[in-house]
């Protein structure tokens, strides 16, 4: 099956600092990737969209300067969090979505937890 | 407004059967996700219904009415490393994935 890849898989950093982190699509072409936030005990919250090319959508409620979005290839994203504080800290996880045939199947990458000290 | 219900938390035994509902209320419907979490790592897919009716998956089978609006994960023969959450996601008019908050399964022996 198609793999995503996401790099780090987890890192600490200090409070005012960016942090960015990777997601690739290894096998296959991803127009369009999504970029969530878990938090402990909770679902999955969709923080944005990014087609290749284009701008990020946002979803409500996310600040576009503070977590940046790059999905500058059709196998590349980047999500870079800006002037990180503690409560960013989270498990952040990337999905690539692939057209198979009529239906679109979306493969998630590892998740990267990020810890704000 | 779009909304995804299933139980917080279940609990079975070890070789037994457990059905986890899901019922959905979402603008548009282009299918619908199972996952499987443990916990710090990413979900990993499990099934797709898109038709009525129930697709089979060795222990794993899931069943989709779409003029009921529900779905129903069922996991036979549970073991162990079943113990996990179960993520229910609809996808929407726009292909997006809506996320139910999940079911947290624990397996007693």
């Amino acid at each position: 099956g198609a793999v995503v890849s996401q790099h780090p898989s987890r890192v600490i950093c200090k409070s005012g600092t960016s942090v960015k982190i990777e997601c690739r699509s290894l096998d296959f072409q991803a127009t369009t990737m999504f970029w969530y936030r878990q938090f402990p005990k909770q679902s999955l919250m969709l923080m944005a969209t990014s087609n290749e090319g284009s701008k990020a959508t946002y979803e409500q409620g996310v600040e576009k300067d503070k977590f940046l979005i790059n999905h500058a290839s059709l196998t590349l994203s980047t999500l870079t969090v800006t002037s990180a504080h503690p409560e960013d800290s989270s498990f952040y996880i990337c999905s690539a979505r692939e057209l198979a045939g009529d239906v679109y199947e979306q493969y998630f990458g590892p998740g990267t937890r990020l810890t704000v000290t | 407004g779009q909304n995804i219900d299933q139980p917080t938390e279940m609990t079975a035994t070890e070789g037994a059967i457990v059905q986890i509902n899901c019922t959905y209320q979402t603008s548009g419907f282009n299918g619908l996700f199972w996952y499987q979490q443990h916990a710090g790592e990413a979900p990993t897919f499990l099934s797709y219904n898109v038709l009525d009716g129930l697709e089979e998956k060795g222990r794993f089978s899931s069943f989709l009415s779409r003029s009921k609006g529900y779905s129903y994960l069922l996991l036979k023969e549970l073991q162990m490393k079943d113990s996990a959450s179960y993520l229910c996601a609809v996808s929407d008019s726009n292909y997006q994935l809506i996320w139910g908050a999940g079911t947290k399964l624990i397996i007693k022996p």
